[in-house]
């Protein structure tokens, strides 16, 4: 299979701390997409990073894509209890899509 | 619009027993694809579609079968089930820009 690490697997943190979950390729990758999988549902589609170096941000989650496409980031700053979840990147090779296997978050209040 | 929908939402099965689980988008997407979300390990491709007609294997194809007789449909088939089947089954559509909306997923329990 292809070879995306996740890390870490799970994460617990207080209400208002940071959160940051890595992905990190063998391979550049051509893009990397993020979800957020709420308790019980379906993944829902976060962002798309292409270029080398790109940086995103939403409200307050910041996705970064590394210099040599090898490596992501998803950054939540003040994290709140409608962050809890499990995020997901995402990559094409091909045709095929790989998932990493997800980091899940609780947020204590 | 109604996105992505998948039928059943749960199901239970014996071993040995068959069935097709249902998947349709109302998008227009032309690439259609079905994962296995099992603990610990993410989502894993089992087959997808980049058109009517056109279907291939992903990561885990083995005891599903797939068809896509049009560009809306994409039911997943399988031949015999097996406890190793169970799972939840996620079916997703995109279009060019790759972005994919998944289905609200079916619980399969295989016993």
């Amino acid at each position: 299979g292809q070879q995306v690490m996740q890390i870490p697997q799970y994460q617990h943190v207080q209400e208002g701390e940071d959160f940051t979950t890595y992905c990190n390729s063998s391979t550049t990758l051509s893009n990397i997409q993020w979800y957020k999988q709420r308790p019980g549902g379906h993944p829902v589609f976060l962002i798309q990073l292409v270029k080398s170096g790109e940086v995103k941000k939403q409200k307050r989650l910041t996705f970064q894509f590394g210099e040599a496409k090898k490596n992501s980031s998803l950054h939540i700053t003040a994290t709140q209890t409608t962050d809890v979840g499990t995020y997901f990147c995402a990559f094409p090779r091909g045709n095929q899509f790989y998932f990493g296997t997800g980091t899940s978050l609780t947020v204590i209040p | 619009n109604a996105g992505v929908t998948q039928t059943p939402k749960f199901q239970v099965l014996k071993t040995g027993q068959s069935m097709t689980l249902q998947c349709a988008q109302d998008m227009n997407h032309e690439y259609m694809s079905w994962y296995r979300q099992d603990p610990g390990m993410g989502l894993r491709l089992i087959h997808y579609s980049v058109g009517a007609g056109i279907t291939d294997q992903g990561e885990v194809p083995n005891g599903y079968n797939v068809s896509r007789s049009t560009t809306e449909d994409f039911p997943l088939r399988l031949l015999s089930a097996a406890p190793s089947q169970t799972s939840v089954y996620f079916c997703a559509s995109s279009s060019w820009t790759r972005e994919q909306y998944f289905g609200p997923g079916t619980r399969l329990t295989v016993t």
